[in-house]
């Protein structure tokens, strides 16, 4: 069975400081595939980053960096110098390839940090 | 390119109502998805299908819950009878291929079971 624990329910920082949302997964699959998606308050969730259980490097994109360690097994994400538009709910998720789901990879999200950007 | 349609934005409905929400995904999308996103959770996948095909419906339940894809394009929800815990924003999703890839989500449904 899969697991995402998102255990921050909430965290609230001052603009232009940097926030770390953790993300724990649990998987006895080898080949899996983390995400995190950005849920605004329009409800819509927006895609932010895939990554795969064979590339461990770290990704930067502008002010937004993940730490993928399969040894911990977390993928946290890092938002720097943070801004009032980052204000939102984010959303780590697993899916996972096995023979006997392949096909029908099923996104198992967890809970959700609602991160609240204070100007 | 325009997004995931959904519609109605919102829903209010009495318990033992019967209630149906529509979703139009990205064109060229095989997959489609319906989720189910109670308060202070993360969304639940209720159905998900390849075309105009059920890959898993493992979650859905059947006994009050339908859902269908006709022609492999758009796609439709439906509660009969709603419960209280029915209540919760329904979102569709839709990806290329469903392997392992981005989700494009609508913007959700509310729904309140009074």
């Amino acid at each position: 069975a899969q697991k995402v624990t998102q255990a921050q329910t909430e965290i609230s920082v001052v603009e232009k400081e940097d926030v770390t949302l953790d993300c724990v997964y649990e998987t006895r699959d080898t080949t899996y595939y983390l995400f995190w998606y950005k849920q605004p308050p329009s409800g819509e969730l927006v895609f932010l980053i895939r990554r795969n259980s064979f590339d461990e490097q770290n990704e930067i994109s502008g002010r937004y960096s993940w730490n993928f360690q399969k040894s911990t097994s977390s993928f946290n994400f890092t938002i720097t110098a943070s801004q009032v538009v980052d204000s939102a709910v984010y959303f780590c998720a697993l899916s996972a390839l096995t023979i006997s789901n392949f096909g029908n990879e099923k996104l198992t999200f967890g809970t959700g940090t609602r991160l609240t950007i204070i100007p | 390119e325009a997004g995931v349609a959904q519609s109605p934005r919102y829903k209010i409905i009495e318990k033992r109502q019967s209630v149906a929400f529509w979703c139009n995904p990205i064109s060229g999308h095989a997959t489609l998805y319906w989720y189910q996103q109670i308060l202070g959770q993360g969304p639940k996948l209720l159905i998900q299908f390849q075309n105009n095909g059920v890959v898993d419906d493992s979650q859905l339940p059947k006994d009050r819950f339908s859902a269908e894809r006709l022609k492999g394009v758009d796609s439709t929800l439906k509660i009969q009878p709603a419960k209280l815990e029915d209540s919760a924003v329904y979102l569709c999703a839709s990806s290329w291929t469903g392997r392992n890839e981005k989700l494009f989500f609508g913007s959700g449904t509310q729904l309140s079971v009074l």
